[in-house]
C-alpha cells in the first residue's frame, strides 16, 4: 500500500539520550518533510528535503539533524534529547495535487 | 502572530447539521491545504486548492484569494466526522499550519 511509513510509534527517552526517527515513502516523490506537533500550536516544520542529497532547515531545526539516505528514506536524529523536544513528530511527503501523505506519527516523551 | 488563523477553535454540532470551519491567512499563498486529524492522531489530506471550490462527498472547500480566506463545509454531519480539521497555507515551498478546529458531532 503506497504511503509513508514512520517508526517508532512511541518512545520515551531520558534527557541527554539520542535516537533516530525513521521515515520511508514508496511513492517515488522527491520531497520529504519532518514536522512536530505541540498542544495549542500548529504543525511546525523541522527540516525538509526537496530531493535526494539535499536538506534544508525549517522553522524549528535546533536540536535536530536529518539525513536523506536515498529517495525513499529521510531520518530525523536527536543527538541529545531535551524535555522541550517532547512532542508528536510527523513525516510527510507530497501526494501530487491533493496535498500530503503523512506518516502515522511518533509520540516522543523526554524525561 | 500566526500566519494562519482558524475559527472556531472548538465546535460541537448535532448530527445532520451543516458545519463551516474558517481559515484566514496573512501571507501570499499558492495553495491552501485542508487536513483531518482523527483522535488516534493520524493526519489525512482532504483538499488542496488554489482557487474556487472543490467537493468530495459531503465535504466542500472554498477559497477567496483576494480576501485571503478559505472555508471548509461539511453537509449532513455525522459522528464519524468528529476530528480536528487543520488548514495550511503554502507560502513559497513551505506550509504554515493553523492550530486546528476540534469538531464534535453528537448523535
Amino acid at each position: 500500500n503506497a504511503g509513508v511509513t514512520q517508526t517508532p510509534k512511541f518512545q520515551v527517552l531520558k534527557t541527554g539520550q539520542s535516537m533516530t526517527l525513521q521515515c520511508a515513502q514508496d511513492m517515488n516523490h522527491n520531497s520529504m518533510y519532518w514536522y512536530r506537533q505541540d498542544p495549542g500550536m500548529g504543525l511546525r516544520l523541522i527540516y525538509y528535503s526537496a530531493s535526494e542529497g539535499t536538506t534544508d532547515k525549517g522553522e524549528v531545526p535546533n536540536g535536530y539533524n536529518v539525513s536523506r539516505l536515498n529517495k525513499r528514506e529521510f531520518s530525523l536524529r536527536l543527538e541529545s534529547a531535551a524535555p522541550s523536544q517532547t512532542s508528536v513528530y510527523f513525516c510527510a511527503s507530497p501526494q501530487g495535487g491533493d496535498g500530503y501523505t503523512f506518516g502515522s506519527g511518533t509520540r516522543l516523551t523526554v524525561v | 502572530k500566526n500566519e494562519v488563523e482558524q475559527s472556531p477553535q472548538n465546535l460541537t454540532a448535532q448530527e445532520g447539521e451543516f458545519i463551516t470551519i474558517n481559515c484566514s491567512y496573512s501571507v501570499g499563498i499558492s495553495a491552501l491545504h485542508w487536513l483531518q486529524q482523527h483522535p488516534g492522531g493520524g493526519i489525512v489530506s482532504l483538499f488542496m486548492l488554489s482557487s474556487g471550490k472543490k467537493k468530495h462527498g459531503r465535504l466542500i472547500a472554498t477559497i477567496n484569494i483576494q480576501e485571503k480566506h478559505s472555508s471548509l463545509h461539511i453537509t449532513a454531519s455525522h459522528p464519524r466526522d468528529s476530528a480536528v480539521y487543520i488548514c495550511a497555507a503554502l507560502h513559497g515551498n513551505q506550509f504554515y499550519f493553523g492550530t486546528g478546529t476540534s469538531l464534535t458531532v453528537i448523535p
